[in-house]
């Protein structure tokens, strides 16, 4: 059974600050997808990883996928308040069917 | 302008009745789900459909059942089975590559 964990699972950062959310899987997996939730509203999509040493980045925010060590991270450069949320990732856990399994997110606060 | 939409936003259940969620896309997805989440918690999956007339159980199927009349719809029926029901219900969508694009949520309260 693919287990997902994320860490950590509260972060309260300054403005301006840089810091990384962890995401571990227990299972092979080809591709992992990280999520943002505003309080009380619907998951957007932020990234998709594809393959081993994949690298994708929008704005303040940067992801990469380590398949070897099964795990990915979501880097946070220079924090603006904008940036609060919670933060999910997903793994594909193998298939045709493209489930995914989630971690239970990482809610950011982002302080002045 | 394509979407996914869900109806209604809020939801209130009386004990041992049957509610329906909604769930419509109108970006001509083949695959739907169907996650529950709970405060603080990641999400669930309940139910899936990768083509019309089929679905497949998620990992908390019980106490729920769908359908898959038409590809755009794929509505949610929590029964008087579910013993926990109160809960965020989102529905979503994915692309040939694999990604999933959810709905705007039906929040569920059991009264």
């Amino acid at each position: 059974e693919l287990k997902v964990e994320q860490n950590p699972l509260f972060l309260s950062m300054q403005e301006g600050k840089n810091y990384t959310i962890y995401c571990n899987y227990s299972t092979t997996s080809d591709r992992l997808y990280w999520y943002r939730q505003d309080p009380g509203k619907s998951l957007e999509s932020l990234f998709v990883l594809l393959s081993n040493g994949a690298v994708k980045q929008e704005g303040r925010l940067m992801a990469s996928l380590d398949t070897k060590a099964r795990l990915s991270t979501l880097h946070i450069t220079a924090a603006v308040h904008d940036l609060s949320a919670t933060y999910f990732c997903a793994v594909h856990s193998g298939g045709s069917n493209y489930k995914l399994t989630f971690g239970k997110g990482t809610l950011l606060t982002v302080n002045p | 302008d394509g979407g996914i939409t869900q109806s209604p936003k809020y939801l209130f259940r009386k004990e041992g009745q049957n509610v329906t969620l909604s769930c419509e896309q109108n970006l001509n997805h083949d695959a739907m789900y169907w996650y529950r989440q709970d405060p603080g918690q990641g999400l669930r999956l309940i139910y899936y459909s990768q083509i019309v007339n089929d679905f497949q159980k998620g990992d908390i199927a019980e106490g729920y059942s769908v359908s898959r009349e038409k590809k755009e719809s794929f509505p949610l029926t929590v029964t008087s089975a579910q013993k926990n029901p109160t809960a965020f219900y989102l529905c979503a969508s994915r692309t040939s590559g694999g990604t999933q694009y959810f709905g705007p949520g039906t929040r569920l309260t059991v009264l």
